[in-house]
C-alpha cells in the first residue's frame, strides 16, 4: 500500500527566500507524481506532474524533482512571494489512476 | 468556463437524513472521482469511474453510494448521514492513460449535525 509523506508539515520564511518542500513515497512503482496547491477554503490546483521516467519539471518559478529509486520528490520553489502562500500537497499515482496525497505542507510567506 | 463543477458549495444537515453532491465535467475526460477530506487536511480517495464503471471503491461504508448517469457526471448520495461525515468532498477528472494531470473541483463542504 503506497504511503506518502511530506516534510516539513508547516513553513515560514520571509518573501524573496528560495525553499524546498519534501516528499517521499514508499512504493517506487508510480505512474506519476503530481505537486498541488490548496489555498483556504478552495480546492486544488495543479502545479506540476512529473511522470515516472522524467528526473524533473518546471513552472515558472517552481521546480520538482523525482527520484523513484529513493521514493522521493521535492518542491523547489524560487524567490518565494506572499502570494505562494498555501497548502502545498504531492500526490503519487499507482496502478488504477490511484492518487496518494501526502498531508500536505503548509506555507507562509512574509512579507 | 469551470472545468470541474460541483453542488452545492456547502451543505449543512441533519444526521440520519439522506443528501446528494454532483458532479460535472466539462473537459471530455473518462475518469472521474471522488475524495474526501477530513478537519486534519487529509485528502483521501473514495470512488473511481471510468466511462461510467466503478473501477475504484476503497473502504468507504456502503451508506455512500456513487452515480454515474454519463462519463461527464459524477455524483455522491450519502444515504442516513452521521457526524464523522462532515468533511469536504472533492470530485476530479483525468483523461485516463496513467499520465495526465486530475483537475479538481472547488469542493463541497458538508457539516452534520
Amino acid at each position: 500500500k503506497q504511503e506518502v509523506t511530506q516534510i516539513p508539515a508547516a513553513l515560514s520564511v520571509p518573501e524573496g527566500e528560495n525553499l524546498v518542500l519534501n516528499c517521499s513515497f514508499t512504493d517506487s512503482a508510480i505512474y506519476n507524481l503530481q505537486w498541488f496547491r490548496q489555498d483556504p477554503g478552495k480546492g486544488l490546483t495543479s502545479l506540476l506532474l512529473i511522470q515516472s521516467s522524467q528526473r524533473e519539471q518546471t513552472s515558472g518559478r517552481l521546480n520538482a524533482s523525482l527520484d523513484k529509486s529513493s521514493g522521493r520528490s521535492t518542491l523547489y520553489i524560487a524567490a518565494s512571494q506572499p502570494g505562494d502562500s498555501a497548502t502545498y500537497l504531492c500526490a503519487a499515482e499507482t496502478s488504477g489512476s490511484r492518487l496518494t496525497f501526502g498531508e500536505g505542507t503548509q506555507l507562509t510567506v512574509n512579507p | 468556463d469551470t472545468a470541474v463543477s460541483q453542488t452545492p458549495k456547502y451543505l449543512v444537515t441533519q444526521m440520519g437524513n439522506d443528501k446528494s453532491i454532483k458532479c460535472e465535467q466539462n473537459l471530455g475526460h473518462d475518469t472521474m472521482y471522488w475524495y474526501k477530506q477530513d478537519s486534519k487536511k487529509f485528502l483521501k480517495i473514495m470512488f473511481s469511474y471510468n466511462n461510467k464503471e466503478l473501477i475504484i471503491n476503497e473502504t468507504v461504508p456502503n451508506r455512500f453510494s456513487p452515480k454515474s448517469p454519463d462519463k461527464a457526471h459524477l455524483n455522491l448520495h450519502i444515504n442516513s448521514l452521521e457526524l464523522g461525515d462532515s468533511a469536504v468532498y472533492f470530485c476530479a477528472s483525468q483523461e485516463r492513460g496513467g499520465s495526465n494531470e486530475q483537475y479538481f473541483g472547488p469542493g463541497t463542504r458538508l457539516t452534520v449535525t
